[in-house]
């Protein structure tokens, strides 16, 4: 496993700009996740991907926020509008399909909205 | 609603002073407990998986256990090396999104 890379890893950005990460997860993993992580706090879900389709979206993910998968293989999380709260880590994972499989995470994008 | 509850929120030792980490659930149709441990600024790194209650698993000084409600990550003799935050996490629904709790985090003193 080469493993699960995020680009950019820093990302600083003005109240109102739109942002856009990038997730390249493991190869032949066929499931990507995004989820958001704040000081103190554990990962909390944000979206599922099984190949190219978006299969489930957390409450905490508003109209300002899409990603997309296209082919089934890297993922982009974009935030429209950012805002003060939307600074946080965003992390990838992927995982092959199946139960019993454990999920492989990104270092993370760190994004700080000023 | 599927729940992780972790404690302590921070724990900090000497060198060499074994303790435990604690990681409550409720989440049903349990299919798995994982381990991660997160260094500042990084993702989380997978360390262990849980399956039944009973199950135990071992790497260098971390040994993680599993009962029908909780599971333990125990630390023996701890290196300054091992200091870093210990999430325990949950799959949650078909999708196997994970349902973390809010970490402990671990300092170890030299």
């Amino acid at each position: 496993d080469t493993g699960v890379s995020q680009n950019p890893r820093h990302k600083i950005t003005k109240r109102g700009q739109n942002v856009t990460f990038r997730c390249d997860p493991i190869s032949e993993h066929n499931r990507l996740y995004w989820y958001r992580q704040t000081l103190g706090q554990g990962p909390e879900f944000l979206t599922y991907f099984q190949n190219e389709a978006q299969l489930e979206k957390s409450r905490l993910l508003s109209d300002r926020f899409s990603a997309e998968r296209p082919k089934g293989s890297f993922s982009t999380l974009e935030i429209q509008r950012t805002e003060q709260g939307d600074s946080a880590m965003y992390l990838c994972a992927s995982s092959r399909g199946g139960d019993r499989q454990k999920a492989f995470f990104g270092q993370g994008t760190r994004l700080t909205v000023v | 609603e599927d729940q992780v509850t972790q404690s302590p929120e921070a724990l900090r030792l000497q060198e060499g002073e074994s303790s435990s980490l604690n990681c409550s659930y409720t989440v049903s149709g349990l299919r798995g407990l994982f381990w991660y441990r997160q260094d500042p600024g990084k993702g989380p790194e997978f360390l262990f998986t849980l399956y039944s209650a009973g199950e135990e698993k071992e790497k260098e000084r971390l040994k993680a256990t599993l009962t029908k409600k909780e599971s333990f990550l125990h630390i023996t003799a701890p290196k300054p090396e091992d200091s870093a935050t210990y999430l325990c996490a949950a799959p949650s629904g078909n999708t196997g999104k994970l349902i973390f709790g809010q970490g402990t985090t671990l300092q170890v003193k030299p």
